[in-house]
């Protein structure tokens, strides 16, 4: 079956300095989703992408789809505490259910 | 608020007894989704609705859990004979299908099976 694999697993950085996580589906993808999870908290809508090769930014998030719909790279710069918490894709091959990568867990030290 | 509610919010149970969760979705949402979610992992896909119909179930998921949507509005998840296995963080989403599957994730429901 379809699965979707995230990495860095964790990752660590100081205030101020860039993240990024990627996310590879193992079949080609109809749109890509990204989520973030608070700590205690539940999965938040981010952005969707569905064309190949797009690119969409929300302030400092930069979001890439690639141009195969394969995989896709989630770019945060310039980190800050509120940016703490594990990012998830999500991926959605035609009309099947979303296929969640394990998360990628910022940590930010001030 | 009209996001999506999950109760209960915490659920502690002995092993070998039976659980139910209520899933209530965003009104005009018609698919429903539950996952499970232990520390460290993603959501995992468990079944879905779309109105009231059951469209589809996951291989992993074990005949101890069986979900319902029968009015096509609020779900339930019921899972007999709890293992401690099961204790883990039941999701709900909902969607509006349109050509994509924006989910909205409710707060979830925390298992424990002692």
């Amino acid at each position: 079956g379809q699965q979707v694999m995230q990495i860095p697993q964790y990752q660590h950085v100081q205030e101020g300095e860039d993240f990024t996580t990627y996310c590879n589906s193992s079949t080609t993808l109809s749109n890509i989703q990204w989520y973030k999870q608070r700590p205690g908290g539940h999965p938040v809508f981010l952005i969707q992408l569905v064309k190949s090769g797009e690119v969409k930014k929300q302030k400092r998030l930069t979001f890439q789809f690639g141009e195969a719909k394969k995989n896709s790279s989630l770019h945060i710069t310039a980190t800050q505490t509120t940016d703490v918490g594990t990012y998830f894709c999500a991926g959605q091959a035609g009309n099947t259910p979303l296929v969640f990568g394990k998360g990628t867990r910022l940590s930010v030290i001030a | 608020d009209t996001g999506v509610s999950q109760n209960p919010r915490h659920k502690i149970t002995k092993r070998g007894q039976n659980v139910t969760f209520r899933c209530d979705p965003i009104s005009e949402h018609n698919r429903l989704y539950w996952y499970r979610q232990t520390l460290g992992q993603g959501p995992e896909f468990l079944t879905y609705f779309q109105n009231e119909a059951q469209l589809e179930k996951s291989r992993l998921l074990s005949d101890r859990f069986s979900a319902e949507r029968p009015k096509g509005s609020f779900s339930t998840l019921e899972i007999q004979r709890t293992e401690q296995g099961d204790s883990a963080m039941y999701l709900c989403a909902s969607s509006l299908t349109k050509s994509t599957d924006t989910q909205y994730f409710g707060p979830g429901t925390r298992l424990t099976v002692l």
